[in-house]
């Protein structure tokens, strides 16, 4: 079965410092996203992509955020200046179709 | 905005005992309904989903959920519980009128299941 790939799984970032969180959606799909889910709470939407650009974006993804496609086949999240807080696991997902979700397993990032 | 109750926290259960897990959502004209779970230090896999039709959805694993209109619920339901259904279970919700794809996710529930 397909599947959607990130990398690293755990990444440990020092405050200030930038970082990228690299997903593989699944080829044939058209719709992109990103998820968090800090400690213990629950998951919430960062942002969404269709067509090579934004399609919706939440509060929480501000200036400090970014997306791209850089390739045609991989989708990054890039965080310039991290955060204590920004420690959460990011998920990625893709889909056929609005709503029609297939999510990666996640990378955890640490902000020391 | 959309939100999504799940009362339960934790849910500990014995093994080949009946569990039901309880989601409500916020009122909407039109909503897509789901249930994602998580095994620990996985990612969140589907486990069924409400789009239209059958108001009564079910997954491969003997889960099943029925979607209430009046009662704005979805709750998830399993007649005999394993060990290996232990995981975290998440609701979530998509509003299908608003031109949006965005999941709105619950607090989940943390199933235990007890041997």
């Amino acid at each position: 079965e397909p599947e959607v790939t990130q990398t690293p799984s755990h990444q440990v970032t020092q405050m200030g410092q930038e970082v990228i969180l690299r997903c593989v959606p699944i080829s044939n799909h058209l719709y992109f996203y990103w998820y968090r889910q800090i400690l213990g709470q629950k998951v919430e939407f960062l942002v969404s992509f269709y067509n090579n650009e934004i399609s919706e974006k939440s509060e929480i993804f501000d200036d400090q955020f970014s997306v791209e496609r850089p390739d045609g086949s991989n989708f990054t999240l890039k965080i310039r200046s991290t955060k204590l807080e920004d420690s959460a696991m990011y998920f990625c997902a893709s889909s056929p179709i609005p709503s029609g979700y297939t999510f990666g397993s996640g990378t955890r990032l640490t902000v020391v | 905005a959309q939100s999504v109750t799940q009362l339960d926290s934790q849910v500990p259960v014995f093994e080949e005992a009946p569990v039901e897990l309880r989601c409500n959502y916020s009122s909407s004209v039109s909503v897509y309904l789901f249930w994602y779970v998580q095994y620990p230090n996985q990612g969140l896999q589907l486990l069924l989903k409400y789009l239209s039709g059958s108001t009564l959805v079910k997954s491969i694993n003997g889960f099943e959920a029925e979607f209430n209109k009046s009662q704005t619920s979805f709750h998830l339901r399993k007649p005999s519980v394993h060990i290996s259904d232990t995981a975290e279970y998440f609701c979530a919700v998509s509003d299908s009128i608003y031109n949006t794809d965005k999941l709105i996710f619950g607090t989940g529930t943390r199933l235990q299941v007890f041997p």
